[in-house]
């Protein structure tokens, strides 16, 4: 079974530039989510959806942060403009729905963002 | 106050040996508990869930007290593929939105 794919793999940008992430979750996984994981810390939840709704956006830098998934499959998480302090990796998994028990996430490869 | 509190470590140790890690968390409505894995510039991946009467799996066993808010993981005999960074894990509000709380993770080291 394919897992959750995720590109780039690394990117290099400057300050107040652009970037976008894609990432394509495994077959039948209804809930999608993004992470933000700074050098030394572990993984945050940024936004989760389930299906093409956002269940979970409280952690989500609003004003530079933008996710959407508009087809409930693959999602995409742009930053713009970047700051210094966004240079992480950004971890995209996908889970069955939520409801009654934890359902394991399954992470992809992530995308490591260095902002110059 | 961190919601998830680990000791960074590093945990240096020689292959065999038993070693154990801690973790403390905040919020007592915490409901659901894990230890993830993950290798140094990989992903994290689920190890093991974690309750109450305790979870073994080989050589590892993971224990949760809800009194003190403490999850811990043990591992017997040490191999130097154990060498990783282990995430404790902790669910706010059980299943109902799915959501991970990770701590910083422990770095473990297994030396030959």
């Amino acid at each position: 079974e394919a897992g959750v794919a995720q590109s780039p793999r690394y990117k290099i940008i400057e300050k107040r530039q652009s970037v976008a992430f894609w990432c394509n979750p495994i077959s039948g996984h209804a809930t999608l989510y993004w992470y933000q994981q700074i050098l030394g810390q572990g993984p945050k939840l940024l936004i989760q959806f389930q299906n093409n709704g956002v269940v979970d956006d409280s952690q989500l830098p609003k004003d530079r942060f933008s996710a959407e998934r508009l087809k409930g499959v693959d999602s995409t998480l742009k930053i713009q403009p970047a700051k210094l302090e966004d240079s992480a990796v950004y971890l995209c998994a996908s889970s069955l729905p939520s409801g009654g028990a934890v359902n394991e996430q399954f992470f992809g490869p992530g995308t490591r963002l260095t902002v110059l | 106050r961190k919601e998830v509190e680990q000791d960074p470590g590093p945990f240096n140790v020689p292959e065999g040996a038993t070693v154990a890690f801690n973790c403390t968390y905040s919020n007592s409505a915490s409901q659901s508990f894990f230890w993830y894995r993950q290798d140094c510039r990989k992903e994290p991946k689920l190890l093991m869930s974690v309750y109450s009467s305790g979870n073994e799996d080989g050589r590892f066993t993971a224990q949760l007290n809800r009194a003190s808010q403490y999850i811990s993981l043990l591992i017997r005999d040490s191999k130097l593929s154990d060498s990783a960074t282990y995430l404790c894990v902790v669910t706010p509000y059980g299943g109902a939105t799915n959501k991970l709380i990770f701590g910083t993770g422990t770095l473990l080291a297994v030396q030959p």
